[in-house]
């Protein structure tokens, strides 16, 4: 069974600051990775999806990447903003249309 | 598009009484899903949903909780009769092309309570 873990389970930086979040997952099995994002009583809003034939993807100040040899992969901010602060998620495509999400970090980024 | 649209927003009901949860999915979208979100166990997958069949059932907790999608615009969540340990938000979510390899498009949820 696929499981997935981000760390850390929440994270608080001044704002301009470059920081990573990472998400491990046990089974490197994969067909892709996805991170999102969750503002407080919101939907989720897909960030970034990589196949598992890809080692990264970038959009904007965000770039992620993927390891799936070693079940790791990490979601890159750059130059974080308050309106960084929200709930990031990682989830990972297995067989059978399955994603299995991870608990996500919370991030805030204090001006 | 108007992206994933669900409704209600907001349900507080009593124990015992049927709720029923509504999607529409993105236009052209081939696949549906319907997730469960809770502080305790977060984000579960309940069903999904292929052309407009269900593909994939093994997440619905019990017989208390159904799913339906009449045609490719329209899918239902129904649970009866509705417990207090079904208090959830529900995400539907919708994507193009096979599950694994396209990106999944979520609604804003339904904040179900139930007393």
């Amino acid at each position: 069974k696929q499981e997935v873990t981000q760390i850390p389970a929440a994270l608080s930086v001044p704002e301009g600051e470059n920081l990573v979040l990472n998400c491990s997952f046990t089974d490197s099995a994969i067909y892709n990775l996805q991170w999102f994002r969750q503002d407080p009583g919101k939907g989720l809003t897909s960030l970034l999806l990589i196949q598992s034939s890809q080692r990264e993807q970038t959009s904007g100040r965000l770039n992620a990447s993927l390891d799936k040899s070693s079940g790791r992969s990490t979601l890159y901010i750059a130059a974080s903003q308050p309106g960084d602060s929200a709930t990031y998620l990682c989830a990972v495509g297995t067989s059978g249309s399955r994603l299995t999400f991870g608990e996500g970090t919370q991030l805030t980024v204090n001006p | 598009d108007a992206g994933v649209i669900q409704s209600p927003r907001h349900e507080v009901t009593e124990m015992g009484q049927e709720v029923t949860l509504r999607c529409k999915p993105i236009s052209g979208h081939d696949y549906l899903f319907w997730y469960r979100q809770t502080m305790m166990r977060g984000l579960e997958l309940l069903i999904y949903f292929n052309n407009n069949v269900p593909i994939d059932d093994s997440g619905m907790p019990e017989d208390r909780f159904s799913a339906k999608m009449p045609n490719a615009s329209f899918s239902t969540l129904k649970i009866q009769p509705s417990e207090p340990r079904d208090s959830a938000v529900y995400f539907c979510a919708s994507s193009l092309g096979t599950g694994l390899s396209g990106e999944l498009f979520f609604g804003e949820g339904s904040r179900l309570t139930v007393l």
